[in-house]
């Protein structure tokens, strides 16, 4: 079945730092999702990569999809305390899976 | 507000006890889903619904039981409630095959002593 993993599963990072979370297939995708949860909260859609390569930025966040379309990363550039949460990627198998996600954590 | 919609919040039920949770959405969705999160299992699929009429198993399906009502509307019941079942319970919606993402629901606690 379809296996998805994603590093590191945690990250603690000064304020101002960068992070970069991985998620990795054992199989070629046909797209690629990500997500994010702030404690407590329920997942919010950031954005869905397509193409071989692609890169897409949101503000500070940078998703980069693979050239061979089995891993997939996402750069958050100078973080803020905002940035907290667990961030998840999502793929597409039999089902719709979900990776088991990163949590990052941002000290003031 | 359009989202999803999920009742109850927060639930405490007896083991062998019964209950159905409700979700509803307002985007005329084609797809719903339900999973539920455990800390460190991520988030597995129960059961979904590609179409109104239609229902299928996911990942973690057993002690459980779907209905799609209609098109805005998909619950989830737990006919005999068990320990193994606290969890937080997400309903999720989308276009059929998910390709503009998923929309969450705000989740129900459930505890099952």
């Amino acid at each position: 079945g379809q296996q998805v993993m994603q590093i590191p599963q945690y990250q603690h990072v000064q304020e101002g730092e960068d992070f970069t979370t991985y998620c990795n297939s054992s199989t070629t995708l046909s797209n690629i999702q990500w997500y994010k949860q702030r404690p407590g909260g329920h997942p919010v859609f950031l954005i869905q990569l397509v193409k071989s390569g692609e890169v897409k930025k949101q503000k500070r966040l940078t998703f980069q999809f693979g050239e061979a379309k089995k891993n997939s990363s996402l750069h958050i550039t100078a973080t803020q305390t905002t940035d907290v949460g667990t961030y998840f990627c999502g793929v597409y198998g039999q089902n719709f899976v979900f990776g088991p996600g990163t949590r990052l954590s941002v000290l003031p | 507000n359009a989202g999803v919609t999920q009742t109850p919040k927060f639930q405490v039920l007896k083991t062998g006890q019964s209950m159905t949770l409700q979700c509803a959405q307002d985007m005329n969705h084609n797809s719903m889903y339900w999973y539920r999160q455990d800390p460190g299992m991520g988030l597995r699929l129960i059961y979904y619904s590609a179409s109104e009429g239609t229902t299928d198993k996911g990942e973690v399906p057993n002690g459980y039981n779907v209905s799609r009502l209609n098109k805005r509307e998909f619950s989830l019941r737990l006919e005999s409630a068990a320990p193994s079942q606290t969890s937080v319970y997400f309903c999720a919606s989308s276009e059929i095959g998910g390709g503009y993402g998923y929309t969450f629901g705000s989740g129900t606690r459930l505890t099952v002593v």
